[in-house]
Parts: structure tokens; sequence; C-alpha cells
């Protein structure tokens, strides 16, 4: 059973085209993360929400913006795309963030994105 | 700010052979430690998680040890197969933040 999933598998935009990522979850988890991940590389925090408060790391661009409308569902939206925002970018989520030492994060398969 | 690393880049072994990959975090001051695997073009999947109050961990073939006053986990991985072919990445979660420190990976090749 599918516990984090994400929409869709592979987006191919075009420079400076907005693009909206999806996850949902059926964990009912707190927690939602968005990462950028390059190739060969650790992946990158870009943002997360705890239920509604949403936390943006000091270094994500303002090109990325993230909604949640409700608890199962977060997006990411990209305004304008540059070729170096081609990456996969992964949903996870967290039942409350790492407030209990034995809590870990599940991870949806990613979307990968192509700029053209 | 919690810089982990993990070395070597890249590993190949025949089957049957031990695997051990290593991770270290420049901050001890850890809630946990976890190991994932991705497979190519995939999500990552939790193989273990290490409370910082525990020295190891053991999940089947796969066994993690963690040392934090020395800033070190290391995964062993017994009787490799051609399966285990994959990029296994450590994260470590500082406490009472709520997010993870992320290892760059050691990819993993098993020949058969």
């Amino acid at each position: 059973d599918a516990m984090v999933i994400q929409n869709p598998r592979y987006q191919v935009t075009q420079f400076g085209k907005p693009v909206t990522l999806s996850c949902s979850q059926t964990l009912n988890h707190n927690v939602m993360y968005w990462y950028q991940q390059k190739s060969s590389q650790a992946p990158k925090l870009l943002f997360h929400y705890y239920d509604k408060d949403f936390n943006n790391e000091a270094d994500t661009p303002d090109n990325f913006q993230s909604r949640r409308p409700n608890t199962s569902f977060c997006f990411l939206d990209i305004r304008s795309p540059g070729l170096g925002d081609a990456a996969m970018y992964l949903c996870a989520t967290s039942r409350d963030g790492g407030s209990s030492s034995t809590d870990t994060q599940y991870f949806g398969p990613g979307t990968r994105l192509t700029v053209l | 700010k919690q810089e982990v690393t993990q070395i070597p880049a890249a590993l190949s072994v025949p089957e049957g052979e031990n695997l051990v990959l290593n991770c270290s975090f420049t901050d001890s001051a850890i809630y946990n430690l976890q190991w994932f695997r991705q497979d190519p073009g995939k999500g990552l999947t939790s193989l273990l998680l290490i409370q910082s109050s525990q020295r190891e961990q053991t999940s089947g073939r796969l066994n993690a040890s963690l040392d934090k006053s020395s800033g070190r986990s290391t995964l062993y991985i017994a009787a490799s197969q051609p399966g285990d072919s994959a990029t296994y990445l450590c994260a470590v979660n500082e406490r009472y933040d709520y997010k993870l420190s992320f290892g760059a990976g050691t990819t993993v090749t098993v020949r058969a």
C-alpha cells in the first residue's frame, strides 16, 4: 500500500514556465517535507510543514513555494524554473518531526524534473 | 552546522562478501541516526534507526553501529547479494530539530 505518493513521477517543463509537484500521504502524519536531490548529492531540505506551520530553510530560493491545504496533501510550486532546478524532488513525512527519538521519515518515490 | 560524510562514494564487491559502509558526523549532539537505501531514480527507504542511547541496531543481514563520541556510524551488510546494489545514505537527526542532515551516500555494486 502506497503511503507517500508523488505525482507526476516525471515532469518536463520549459525554462521559466511555472510547475507544480504534488505529494499526498495516507499516514496521517503531522510533518511533511520537500527535498531537492541532484545527481550523486545528498537530499537538500527546502522546507517543511508541521501541521499548518510552514518552515522555510534559510537558503531555499524564493522561486520555490509550498502549500499544504490539508493534512494529506502538500504541493511544491516552482514559479520560474531555471536549468539549475532540474533535479529529483522528494516528499517525506514523519509523525512528529523527530520529537520522538524513534520517529523516522517516510519518503515518496520522487518526481524527476527536467527543465528544457 | 552538522556535516555528514560518507566515504567511499562508491564500492564494488563480489557476491558473498561482507559490506562495510562508513558515516561520520561533526556534531555529536544527535537524537538518532538513520540509514536509508535508495535505488536508482527512486525515493529513500529507511533501513535502520539507532537512537542516541543505543550502540547498535540489527535487522536481518544488516547491522548498524553508532559511536556518538567519535561521530561515527558503520553499516554492515553480511553476505552481500546482487539485490543489495543501491546507494546507502546515512542521516542524523539533531535534538529538537525537525530535519535530517544527510550524507551524499555510498553507491554499492554487488557483482554476481
